[in-house]
């Protein structure tokens, strides 16, 4: 079964800093990738998604992914954090083949502080 | 935004009652989801479906059922509530494999 780690529960960043959260997975073959953002109270929302293609994926909110098959990671970077990017990040994989079900990893929560 | 609710939002009840949590579509998508919320454990699969009448458990669905007799609705039932179920329980909906999964706002549940 595929599995998904987020290694940093928690995460402080300055405003106007760079942010990096890793993910990593566990899976045969290439799996589709995503990450969701949770802001407080919400439910979750799609920021990107990597299906197949180009290994470097934007997506809203100036958020972009870099899908590294070799090490089996799929990192969200932003190059500027600003203070309304506070919220937890989740990333999630769906297994290829059969009914769609998407695993989860247990988020990172980002703070971003003046 | 898909439009996916989810009723009620908030709900307390007791230990041993049965509690019926619903999740409404208007995607017409195919696959239906119920996951928990929980500190440290992010979101857990509760119970799934890819079709009207068509369900699969997920990670964690003892204590949990469901049913979809529509398309755009998914209950969720605990069939006799714990405390180990109070959590926050959010309905999701996707169009097929690999597509992004809609959530919805959540419903948070205790169980005194």
């Amino acid at each position: 079964a595929q599995s998904v780690t987020q290694p940093d529960i928690h995460i402080t960043v300055s405003e106007g800093a760079s942010l990096e959260l890793r993910c990593n997975y566990s899976y045969g073959a290439t799996p589709y990738l995503f990450w969701y953002v949770q802001s407080p109270g919400q439910g979750l929302q799609l920021l990107l998604k990597y299906f197949s293609g180009d290994t470097l994926v934007q997506g809203i909110k100036g958020f972009e992914a870099e899908f590294k098959r070799s090490q089996s990671s799929f990192n969200l970077r932003k190059p500027s954090v600003h203070w309304s990017d506070a919220a937890e990040y989740f990333c999630a994989v769906a297994v290829s083949g059969g009914y769609q079900k998407v695993t989860f990893g247990t988020g990172t929560k980002l703070q971003v502080i003046p | 935004d898909a439009g996916i609710t989810q009723s009620p939002r908030h709900k307390v009840t007791e230990t041993g009652t049965p509690v019926t949590l619903r999740c409404h579509q208007t995607e017409n998508h195919r696959y239906m989801y119920w996951y928990r919320q929980d500190p440290g454990h992010g979101l857990r699969l509760i119970h799934y479906s890819y079709g009207v009448k068509d369900t699969d458990k997920g990670e964690v669905s003892d204590g949990y059922s469901v049913s979809r007799s529509k398309t755009e609705d998914f209950l969720l039932t605990l069939e006799s509530a714990t405390s180990s179920q109070t959590s926050v329980y959010f309905c999701a909906t996707g169009p097929g494999l690999g597509e992004t999964q809609y959530f919805g706002p959540g419903t948070r549940l205790l169980v005194l």
